[in-house]
């Protein structure tokens, strides 16, 4: 079992629309969880970070952290074309140790 | 502050040859990564370090040598560049709120 999995996708959605992104992890002693957005040829940068149980709003962005079942998501609401890249799951399952999922590639048609 | 850079941005190597992939942070951060990127795979831990003179092996490190003489620093060493090392190189620092913030990374190709 992978420690971090994510559909590599592609995810394709109408713009507008409500895209729902989704990752699970394998250590339930992990404590934070992140959100990245990586465009094509260009390094990952933060959207979102949890740390609790419930919900996290950010603009369009919601985070989503069920630590029973071991579930992070991300919802974009009112995507756009520019939303579409690559969002990569990461979790720090030990204080070092920070592990990727291997991204969901996401595509917003216009 | 120029956060987090990487040199050189591209570098093709003949299988054999050596080389030193250079990263550099402005933010004062103890906690630094290196990662590898294959195309359309997610990022693979290398190396990492939690400060200067200590590091420590991530997922992937055979091949790969690392040093950390300076809280600033942390150069990646190939010694003996084979294909399977051919990827895009991401370093990364680690601050408040343990967010990781990335370089623009370096493309490697090995022929």
């Amino acid at each position: 079992q992978k420690e971090v999995e994510q559909n590599s996708g592609p995810l394709s959605v109408p713009e507008g629309a409500i895209a729902s992104l989704n990752c699970t992890y394998s250590d339930r002693g992990s404590q934070s969880f992140f959100w990245y957005r990586q465009y094509s040829g260009k390094s990952p940068e933060l959207i979102m970070s949890i740390y609790s149980n419930g919900d996290k709003e950010d603009g369009r962005f919601t985070a989503q952290l069920n630590k029973a079942s071991q579930y992070v998501s991300l919802l974009i609401r009112d995507s756009q074309p520019s939303d579409s890249a690559t969002y990569l799951c990461a979790v720090i399952q030990s204080y070092q140790k920070v592990t990727f999922g291997i991204g969901t590639k996401l595509q917003v048609i216009p | 502050n120029a956060g987090v850079t990487q040199t050189p941005k591209f570098r093709i190597l003949k299988i054999g040859q050596s080389m030193t992939l250079q990263c550099a942070q402005d933010m004062n951060h103890n906690y630094m990564y290196w990662y590898r990127q294959d195309p359309g795979m997610g990022l693979k831990l290398i190396y990492y370090s939690v400060g200067a003179g200590i590091t420590d092996k991530g997922e992937v490190p055979n091949g790969y040598n690392v040093s950390r003489s300076t809280t600033e620093d942390f150069p990646l060493r190939l010694e003996l560049a084979a294909p399977s090392q051919t990827s895009v190189y991401f370093c990364a620092t680690r601050g408040g709120a343990d967010t990781q913030y990335f370089g623009p990374g370096t493309r490697l190709t090995v022929l």
